[in-house]
């Protein structure tokens, strides 16, 4: 098993650009989330997926986009990148509700927007 | 509003030794209690857990307690191995569909 998996690694952006982080697990975990980690702070939940077609909002999807067309799949969209979105990118999974159980992470994706 | 504070960013212990990591947390509905350990360039990875019902769970070298009426728990690695220098998250969930809660996290060295 590859586990999650999470690409770019890194990535530069312009203010006012747009892009998509990949994320994809092989575990067949019904959910799925995004966190970003700032310097000096705690995982923040940014959007999450309780199955394939079916998301809600974390503490912070201002400026975010996700959709989950398939049980593997999780991209999250950017639009409009500004700095404040500078941080690193954080997809997971877990088999049961991931608030007693344990969620699996990606490797990262860390973003700078200048 | 900070709910889950891990107070110590940094923490060094010398090989051996007993490592003692804090999480204080301000919600009483939480009712459940993760650390996770995380390597440079690596994603954060599940270390062990505790239950509301318990005040400890042991898992090898790792124990973690934890104090209900302080709204205190800690993570106590003993002996400390050089490996485990890492950054240590506590993290923390309500009764219910409810989204984990993340510390800011603790950067633990141990010298050999």
């Amino acid at each position: 098993n590859a586990g999650v998996t999470q690409t770019p690694k890194f990535r530069i952006l312009k203010i006012g650009q747009s892009m998509t982080l990949q994320c994809a697990q092989d575990m067949n975990h019904n959910y799925m989330y995004w966190y970003r980690q700032d310097p000096g702070m705690g995982l923040k939940l940014i959007y999450y997926s309780v199955g394939a077609g079916i998301t809600d909002k974390g503490e912070v999807p201002n400026g975010y986009n996700v959709s989950r067309s398939t049980t593997e799949d999780f991209p999250l969209r950017l639009e409009l990148a500004a700095p404040s979105q500078t941080s690193v990118y954080f997809c997971a999974s877990s088999y049961l509700w991931g608030g007693t159980d344990t969620q699996y992470f990606g490797p990262g994706t860390r973003l700078t927007v200048l | 509003d900070q709910q889950v504070k891990q107070n110590s960013p940094s923490l060094s212990v010398q090989e051996g030794r007993i490592s003692i990591l804090n999480c204080d947390y301000t919600n009483s509905m939480f009712d459940y209690f993760l650390w996770y350990k995380k390597y440079p360039a690596e994603g954060p990875t599940f270390l062990i857990s505790i239950s509301s019902i318990k005040d400890k769970n042991e898992d090898g070298r790792f124990t973690v307690f934890l104090n209900k009426s302080a709204k205190h728990l800690s993570l106590h690695i003993v002996p400390s191995q050089p490996g485990d220098s890492a950054v240590y998250f506590c993290a923390a969930s309500a009764v219910g569909p409810n989204k984990l809660v993340f510390g800011a996290g603790t950067i633990l060295r141990v010298k050999s």
